[in-house]
C-alpha cells in the first residue's frame, strides 16, 4: 500500500497567516491526489482534486500544488473558519490512501 | 439536490451486527462507486473499500474483510454497510461517500455513528 505521511501533524496559526501542510507518497502517484477539510461533528468536504484544481465553491485562497511524491496545501491567508483538520487522500493506487491528518488551530 | 443520506446511529452490543444504509438522490446512482470510509473516535479517516453499483462487486481493504459486506438495493439507489460480530473497537462513524477521481464530483453522507458497548 502506498503510505500519505502528512506534516506537520498539528499547527497553531492565527487569522492572516499563511499556512502549508505538506503530504509525501512512499512512491510516486502522478497528481492523483486530493485534499479534504474537516471540521469537528462534520464530514469531509473535498476543498482540491487532482492535486491542484479547485473544487467548485471553495475560497481561492486554497490552493494545491505538486505532482509525483511530494505535495502541498496553501492557505494563503488564513480565515477563522478555516480551523480544521485536513487531510490528503491518494487514488492512484489500489487502495486509496489517507494521510494521518493535519490539525490546524487557533494561536 | 445531490445528496447521500445515512441512517441514524446505532448502539449495539459486542457480537450484534449492524447495517448501515446510505441513501443516494439528485444523480445516477449507478455512474460511481460507493465507497465507505471510517473514522474512530478522535483518530483520522481510514478507508474502508468500495463497491461498483453496477456490477455489485466489492473490493475491501486490509482489515476489513469476513465481518464486513457491502451491498446495493439499486432500485431505491441505496447502499449498504453490514458488520458482524461486532467488537468495541468497532466504535466509529462510518461514511458514505462518492470520490470522483480526476474530476469535480465529491460527495459524503453525513455519517453514521457505531457505538459498541456491553
Amino acid at each position: 500500500d502506498i503510505q500519505m505521511t502528512q506534516s506537520p501533524s498539528s499547527l497553531s496559526a492565527s487569522v492572516g497567516d499563511r499556512v502549508t501542510i505538506t503530504c509525501r507518497a512512499s512512491q510516486g502517484i502522478r497528481n492523483d491526489l486530493g485534499w479534504y477539510q474537516q471540521k469537528p461533528g462534520k464530514a469531509p468536504k473535498r476543498l482540491i482534486y487532482a492535486a491542484s484544481s479547485l473544487q467548485s465553491g471553495v475560497p481561492s485562497r486554497f490552493s494545491g500544488s505538486g505532482s509525483g511524491t511530494e505535495f502541498t496545501l496553501t492557505i494563503s491567508s488564513l480565515q477563522p473558519e478555516d480551523f480544521a483538520t485536513y487531510y490528503c487522500l491518494q487514488h492512484n493506487s489500489y487502495p486509496p490512501t489517507f494521510g494521518g491528518g493535519t490539525k490546524v488551530e487557533i494561536k | 439536490q445531490v445528496q447521500l443520506v445515512q441512517s441514524g446511529s446505532e448502539l449495539k452490543k459486542p457480537g450484534a451486527s449492524v447495517k448501515v444504509s446510505c441513501k443516494a438522490s439528485g444523480y445516477t446512482f449507478t455512474t460511481y462507486a460507493m465507497n465507505w470510509v471510517r473514522q474512530a473516535p478522535g483518530q483520522g479517516l481510514e478507508w474502508m473499500g468500495w463497491i461498483n453499483t453496477n456490477t455489485g462487486n466489492p473490493a475491501f481493504a486490509q482489515g476489513f474483510t469476513g465481518r464486513f459486506v457491502f451491498s446495493l438495493d439499486t432500485s431505491v439507489s441505496t447502499a449498504y454497510l453490514q458488520i458482524s460480530s461486532l467488537k468495541a473497537d468497532d466504535t466509529a462513524v462510518y461514511y458514505c461517500a462518492v470520490i470522483g477521481l480526476a474530476e469535480p464530483f465529491d460527495i459524503w453522507g453525513q455519517g453514521t455513528m457505531v457505538t459498541v458497548s456491553s
